[in-house]
């Protein structure tokens, strides 16, 4: 199965600051079959990016989702403090659709 | 707005078998062409895909756990239930149901999700 490797393991900033979370995977993943979510504690985990760069219904264009084969981004502008939460990627290239750890994003 | 509700005892013990209810509301599990999904994350590691169903029953599990994993669907109360025989500490996870508009392959990307049911496996 593919394994995905989230960096950095947990991400400092403040509101108004550039996010940047990297997802890694073992091998390419086809078609860019990549999502992204949200999980905030006590939650539900949210959809945000599907097919490597396409926003989730309801999702704000400061989530952003970027890269192809081994290697994707998400990226969000001007953070919010709901924003503050882990963040997953996912691959459903190849079966069985598997996760990565996660990117905990905290406040500065 | 589609809405999934996980419930289920919380402790169960080792060797016996684990069983969740995925409660939909907010519109009919027949409507669309759709997969009903469970996952799980143990406490401190990542996100497991553990299997799906659709409402004509049709399922695909999880290569890992697909020996011990049984997805099953009742559409006339909106739910769809796992069972996971002969647990051990190692199933101790929260729990989510999730939906998805894959092929009948294999799932793609999940949403909506529910809260999480936490299982811990425990005498």
């Amino acid at each position: 199965e593919i394994v995905l490797a989230q960096s950095p393991g947990t991400l400092s900033l403040s509101p108004g600051e550039r996010a940047t979370l990297s997802c890694r995977a073992s091998q390419s993943v086809s078609s860019n079959y990549f999502a992204w979510y949200r999980h905030k504690p006590g939650q539900a985990p949210r959809l945000l990016i599907y097919a490597a760069s396409s926003r989730a219904t309801g999702i704000p264009d400061r989530f952003s989702g970027s890269g192809s084969g081994t290697d994707f981004t998400l990226t969000i502008n001007r953070l919010e403090p709901e924003d503050f939460a882990v963040y997953y990627c996912q691959q459903y290239g190849y079966s069985p659709v598997t996760f990565g750890q996660g990117t905990k994003l905290e406040i500065k | 707005q589609v809405q999934l509700q996980e419930s289920g005892p919380g402790l169960v013990k080792p060797s016996q078998t684990l069983s969740l209810t995925c409660t939909v509301s907010g519109g009919s599990m027949s409507s669309g062409t759709y997969y009903w999904n469970w996952i799980r994350q143990p406490a401190g590691k990542g996100l497991e895909w553990i299997g799906r169903i659709d409402t004509s029953g049709s399922t695909n599990y999880n290569p890992s756990l697909k020996s011990r994993i049984t997805i099953s669907v009742d559409t006339s109360k909106n739910q769809f239930s796992l069972k996971l025989s002969s647990v051990t500490a190692a199933d101790t996870a929260m729990y989510y149901c999730a939906r998805d508009n894959g092929g009948s392959w294999s799932p793609v990307y999940f949403d909506p999700w529910g809260q999480g049911t936490l299982v811990t496996v425990s005498s």
